[in-house]
């Protein structure tokens, strides 16, 4: 099946600090979706995003379906940016939106 | 809106015990996914709804799994003679259609003694 791999696996921040997450597929995907796991275990969408780049607020993605990797960026980071960011993709060729996900990077933002 | 709910939010049972979980998709929502996130294997899908179509349930780890969605809507999973590790959280998802984003519950959280 498909690998969906996430990097870095951890991530310490000062408040006020940007950083890149990576996610990268070993597929063709017709979908991608970035989470965001907060501390009560909450999953919250970021962006659905299979190409292109996209924007909200402080928070970015791009995705470059043919190199097969997706980016999200956040800036000034707050405390509250804090949680498990997951990389989720549905297998290009698929009828149906199973996602498999990454394993996720742990983000510490301190203040 | 609504968003997806599910309940119980906590279950505690012992070990051999049947447990059913439940999940109320997004109005409108014709698709609805089961997954769980467990300590070990991260988030793993179990099974998915399509409007009339069968079921996916090729992530089904046992035939101690099952799940039906009735009417269309509402889908309940089922464990039965549950096992320590059957211990995890329990995630539903619904979307408008394969294509669109899946949005989830809050999850139950399955404890077996």
């Amino acid at each position: 099946g498909i690998q969906v791999e996430q990097s870095p696996p951890d991530l310490i921040l000062q408040e006020g600090a940007n950083s890149t997450l990576r996610c990268n597929f070993s597929d063709s995907v017709n979908n991608l979706q970035w989470f965001h796991q907060n501390p009560w275990g909450q999953l919250i969408n970021l962006f659905y995003i299979p190409s292109g780049t996209k924007q909200n607020g402080r928070l970015s993605a791009t995705t470059v379906a043919t190199e097969r990797y997706s980016l999200l960026y956040i800036s000034s980071s707050q405390t509250t940016d804090s949680g498990v960011y997951f990389c989720a993709v549905v297998v290009g060729g698929t009828s149906y939106g199973k996602l498999t996900f990454g394993q996720g990077t742990i983000l510490t933002v301190h203040p | 809106g609504a968003g997806v709910s599910q309940s119980p939010s906590n279950k505690v049972t012992e070990k051999g015990k049947d447990v059913e979980l439940r999940c109320d998709p997004i109005s409108g929502h014709t698709a609805l996914y089961w997954y769980r996130q467990s300590l070990g294997q991260g988030l793993e899908f179990l099974i998915y709804f399509q409007g009339n179509s069968a079921p996916d349930k090729s992530g089904l780890p046992s035939d101690r799994f099952s799940a039906e969605r009735t009417g269309g809507s509402v889908s309940t999973l089922t464990i039965q003679r549950t096992q320590q590790e059957d211990s995890a959280v329990y995630l539903c998802a619904s979307s408008l259609s394969d294509e669109q984003p899946q949005h989830f519950g809050d999850g139950t959280r399955l404890s077996i003694l």
